[in-house]
């Protein structure tokens, strides 16, 4: 079956205690992206990677790494998480930038206390 | 790129029609026109595109003003299960990112 998965699910973590959260695709696909999602903020894109070691800044990248080795997987590294991260967050993959549709995984709840 | 504009919310009968508008009034040519839904909390869900053209296809039906200033998604016969926030993105390929914005929550009722 066609996905992308993240694990964990969901995390409780507190301040500055490194995280990853991992995010798999199983579909060959070239375009990975991660987003957060925050009541009245709607999703908000934190990276975006074109292909395997590209890699580049969305709308709120500050806080976060990520990394693509492989091109099934693209990790998102919280180094030092802070309160104001507390978040849904979402992966993302698609063929390649130009195709039109965008699978998601099924999110990862995020609380730093 | 061009930002969406889009009502809070909106109520449809079952079984009736709904027309969620978006406003993009300063979208540039070579930007088009994507709507996704999200359903509770789970992740997105891809459902129409277009450029100019007005599209349909199984899920909904998207038409685009003639000077793409705006548009309109359409499901035809809604449902309880199209109960969702719904959003209008707007995407242009040189930049490699997207807005999602806040979307339209829709309630569908019985």
């Amino acid at each position: 079956e066609a996905q992308v998965t993240q694990n964990p699910r969901y995390l409780i973590t507190v301040t500055g205690k490194k995280l990853t959260v991992t995010c798999s695709q199983n579909m060959n696909h070239e375009y990975m992206s991660w987003y957060r999602q925050d009541p009245g903020l709607g999703l908000r894109q934190i990276y975006y990677s074109m292909n395997v070691e590209v890699t580049d800044k969305g709308d709120v990248p500050e806080g976060y790494k990520v990394s693509r080795k492989e091109k099934r997987n693209f990790p998102l590294i919280l180094e030092s998480p802070s309160p104001n991260q507390t978040s849904l967050y979402f992966c993302a993959s698609s063929l390649d930038l130009y195709s039109y549709e965008q699978y998601f995984g099924p999110g990862t709840r995020l609380t730093v206390t | 790129d061009a930002k969406t504009t889009q009502p809070p919310s909106m109520d449809c009968a079952e079984g009736r029609a709904a027309n969620l508008p978006c406003n993009h009034s300063t979208i540039s040519g070579n930007e088009y026109v994507y709507w996704y839904r999200q359903i509770h909390s789970q992740g997105p869900q891809y459902i129409i595109h277009g450029l100019k053209n007005n599209e349909t296809n199984e899920m909904a039906s998207l038409i685009i003003t003639e000077d793409r200033k705006s548009s309109t998604l359409i499901l035809p016969h809604a449902t309880l299960r199209d109960t969702a926030v719904y959003y209008c993105i707007v995407i242009n390929y040189n930049f490699n990112k997207f807005y999602f914005g806040s979307g339209t929550k829709l309630n569908v009722k019985p």
